[in-house]
Parts: C-alpha cells; structure tokens; sequence
C-alpha cells in the first residue's frame, strides 16, 4: 500500500522568505501526487498535481512543487510567502494502476507565517 | 457558487446515542466520498459511491455505514459512536472518480462524543 510521510508537522517562516515543505512517498512504481490546502475552518483546496510530462509543477497562489522519482519525493516551494498562506498542507497519492482516484494523504504540515 | 456542503459544522453527541451527518453538493459530480480525519493524523478514506454504487474501505468498521438518496446527497451515518470515532469528518465529491482527478472538499463536521 501506497504511503505519503511529512516529516514537518509544523513550519514557522517569516513573511516574504521563502518555504519549502518536504513530502515523500512510498511506492518506487507510478505514481500521481497531489499538494492540497487547508486553510482555517475551510476544506481542502487543490493546490497543484502531477499526472505526467514535466516535473516541476505550478500551482495556484504562487505555489510549485518537483517531482523527483529517484528520491520519491515531492517537495512544495514558494520564493516568498503572504500572511495568506498560514493554513495545513497536505501532500496525497494516488495509484494511476490502482483503478480509481482513491487518495492516500500525509499528516500535514501546518505552515505559519510570522509577520 | 458550485460547492461542497457540510451540515451541521460542528456535532456532539453521546456515547452510543445513533448520529448522521450531511454532505450536499452542487456540482452534480458522480462520486461522493467520506473521510475521517482524527487531530494531527492524515485524512482517512471510509467509503465512496460511485453514482448510486457503494464502495467500502475493508477497514471501515461496520459501525459506519452511508446513504446516498439522490446525486447531490450523501449522509454519515454512525450507529454507536465511541469515544474513539470524535474526529473531523470530511465529505468530497469528483466528477467522475478517473484516476488523477480532482478531488473538491466540503469544509468539515467536527463530531465530539461525550
């Protein structure tokens, strides 16, 4: 079975340097990954995904993330963060041979922003 | 705006006194899914439909179970709650359950079992 690992359960940063958020994954075999957004007392948002083809992605609000299948990661990155982007950030999988779109989720990193 | 609905936001509820919790959408997506969330773990997926059919997780525990009536309703319905099933329930629908789609979230039912 597919697993996802944050290491960083929570990331203080100062507004307007940058952020990285670390994520892994299990399976050395095909895989899609998936960024999405909590923010406060709202559900979670897609931020980015990556299917195929290229392997940086962009994503919405300034947000990319690299695919890197040698070390089975999918680290998320923005240059220079906003107060706007204090929520949880969860990476996801998924098993394009697995049949459907069932997701298997991180435990989050809740990022802050310290003005 | 198309959306997710979640009602009520937040329940409470008593040990072993039946609870459901309601997922609308507007999006007339084909499939509804039910996650449960427990404090600083990942989303855990407890079923999903597929239209009218349903799909169980092997470890959901038969105290969960779903209903979907229609396309825009999908219900959570747990008929002992323990002390251990208070988590944040999360409802999310896709259009069409294709590998690599997009999955769009309602905002959460908090549940509390006293």
């Amino acid at each position: 079975a597919q697993s996802v690992t944050q290491l960083d359960s929570q990331v203080p940063v100062f507004e307007e340097a940058p952020v990285e958020l670390r994520c892994n994954y299990s399976s050395s075999v095909s895989v899609y990954l998936f960024w999405y957004v909590q923010y406060p007392n709202q559900g979670l948002q897609l931020l980015l995904k990556y299917l195929s083809g290229s392997t940086l992605v962009k994503g919405i609000n300034g947000f990319e993330a690299e695919f890197n299948k040698s070390q089975t990661s999918f680290h998320l990155r923005k240059p220079s963060v906003h107060i706007s982007d204090t929520a949880e950030y969860f990476c996801a999988v998924s098993d394009p041979n697995f049949g459907n779109e069932k997701l298997t989720f991180g435990t989050g990193t809740r990022l802050t922003i310290i003005p | 705006d198309a959306m997710v609905i979640q009602n009520p936001r937040y329940q409470v509820t008593q040990f072993g006194k039946p609870v459901t919790l309601s997922c609308s959408q507007t999006l007339n997506h084909n499939v509804m899914y039910w996650y449960q969330q427990k404090s600083s773990q990942a989303p855990k997926l407890l079923f999903h439909y597929y239209d009218k059919d349903f799909n169980n997780e092997a470890d959901t525990p038969d105290n969960f179970q779903s209903r979907r009536p229609n396309t825009s309703f999908c219900f959570l319905d747990i008929r002992s709650p323990g002390l251990g099933d208070a988590a944040m329930y999360l409802c999310a629908t896709s259009r069409d359950g294709r590998v690599g789609g997009t999955q769009y979230f309602g905002p959460g039912t908090r549940l509390t079992v006293l």
